[in-house]
């Protein structure tokens, strides 16, 4: 079965250092992997995916995403981290399974706290 | 453009009562998933419809729960009989594809919080 596991419930960074979020997954076949943010009270917002190609994937707002299958990790990264992206932050990975109607397999989510 | 929209953004409801959630997706996607999202979790999947045609009903919880989407566009989440663990957010989310082509990012909706009482 596909599954995705964040194995971090909180990251605290200061602004101005590097983040980096972890994620890995489980899935048969290719995987097609994807990182979204939610704010308080809103839904979760697009920042990257990967699909195929490059193993370092470029998002939304300076985020970055590395794609390592053999340690079957999709790690979220920002060289510099500001206070402003202090949210909740989840990886997915797009079902392959039977009928395969694209529906999004989510991690618990990792809480990103960036402190002046 | 306009994103997902959905509505109510909150809605209080006694056991027992039945909810009507609606989503209204991106103009012109094809594909709108329902999800539903627990305190402190992420979100799980419900049901998937391509235009009007429910394809996945796989992931709602019960028989009390179902969903349409009459004319392709509109959707609405129907709870019946609403109990205290259906208390969540409902989150809507509609893409350009979602069967086995390009895996198009799915983009969502603000949420409906129920909250049974």
């Amino acid at each position: 079965a596909q599954s995705v596991a964040q194995p971090e419930d909180q990251v605290n960074v200061a602004e101005g250092n590097p983040l980096t979020v972890k994620c890995t997954y489980s899935v048969s076949g290719n995987p097609y992997l994807f990182w979204y943010v939610q704010y308080p009270n809103r839904g979760l917002q697009f920042l990257l995916k990967y699909i195929t190609g490059d193993n370092l994937v470029k998002g939304s707002y300076g985020f970055e995403a590395e794609f390592n299958k053999s340690q079957t990790s999709f790690h979220l990264k920002k060289p510099s981290a500001l206070v402003s992206d202090s949210a909740l932050y989840f990886c997915a990975v797009r079902d392959t399974g039977s009928g395969n109607t694209g529906k999004l397999i989510f991690g618990q989510g990792t809480t990103l706290q960036v402190k002046p | 453009g306009a994103g997902v929209s959905q509505s109510p953004r909150y809605k209080v409801a006694k056991r027992g009562q039945d909810v009507a959630l609606r989503c209204d997706p991106i103009s012109g996607h094809v594909s709108l998933f329902w999800y539903q999202q627990a305190l402190g979790q992420g979100p799980e999947f419900l049901t998937y419809f391509q235009n009007e045609a429910q394809l996945d009903k796989s992931g709602l919880p019960s028989d009390r729960f179902f969903a349409e989407r009459p004319e392709g566009s509109v959707s609405t989440l129907k709870i019946q009989r609403t109990q205290q663990e259906d208390s969540a957010v409902y989150l809507c989310a509609s893409s350009l594809v979602g069967l086995s082509n390009a895996p198009y990012e799915q983009y969502f909706g603000p949420g409906t919080r129920l909250t049974v009482t």
